[in-house]
């Protein structure tokens, strides 16, 4: 079935380390997004690509990097510089060439914790 | 910026009720609007699609209505099961990116 693979399911984090989420999708989707969940929030946007090599920063991208080298993968890399990484982060794509037509695909999420 | 509202923010009933959740933006200039359901710790799942140009779309139990011009989307889900539990949001599209633009959900509790 096509789908998206977020991994890992959850995933623990020092202090001044990066850690790196992936997300796959084997749908052929040509978009990928990264939204982050908090507690008692809306999912806010952190990055987005609409093609291979390329991507653009969402409403919250600070501490944050991305890169498109695969049209399937499109992994979050959390950075030292994020301080308040807590939070649940979820993977999403949407085919472009009816793209607006079809909906967007969700994965199942990492839930990250600084310990 | 796109806001988007989700009334009420919880929502208890007992079995086989109807629900009724309502979504309003601010922008009415959006492509598409989507309804998702999320199970706590989970990621989200679509419910329901509908294309700037339709009033309605129904997928078994749900209905989800659109009035572009109000900037307003209601959801309902007839007779209401335990297994409804969960909290549902409601997203517009509203650039060619693409980028959804969430309400913070409302949360839904079915008792038996």
């Amino acid at each position: 079935d096509g789908g998206i693979t977020q991994s890992p399911k959850y995933l623990f984090r020092k202090e001044g380390q990066n850690v790196t989420l992936s997300c796959e999708q084997n749908l052929n989707h040509d978009a990928m997004y990264w939204y982050r969940q908090d507690p008692g929030q809306g999912l806010r946007l952190i990055y987005y690509s609409q093609i291979v090599n390329d991507f653009q920063k969402g409403d919250i991208a600070e501490g944050y990097s991305v890169s498109r080298e695969k049209k399937e993968s499109f992994p979050l890399t959390v950075t030292s510089a994020q301080k308040n990484p807590t939070a649940f982060y979820l993977c999403a794509s949407l085919g472009t060439a009816d793209s607006l037509k079809d909906g967007y695909t969700f994965g199942s999420g990492t839930r990250l914790t600084v310990v | 910026k796109q806001e988007v509202t989700q009334i009420p923010a919880a929502l208890s009933v007992p079995e086989g009720e109807n629900l009724v959740l309502n979504c309003s933006f601010t922008d009415s200039a959006i492509y598409n609007l989507q309804w998702f359901r999320q199970d706590p710790g989970k990621g989200l799942t679509s419910l329901l699609l509908i294309q700037s140009s339709q009033r309605e779309q129904t997928s078994g139990r749900l209905n989800a209505s659109l009035d572009k011009s109000s900037g307003r989307s209601t959801l309902y889900i007839a007779a209401s099961q335990p297994g409804d539990s969960a909290t549902y949001l409601c997203a517009p599209i509203t650039d060619s990116w693409g980028k959804l633009q969430f309400g913070a959900g409302t949360q839904v509790v079915v008792t038996p």
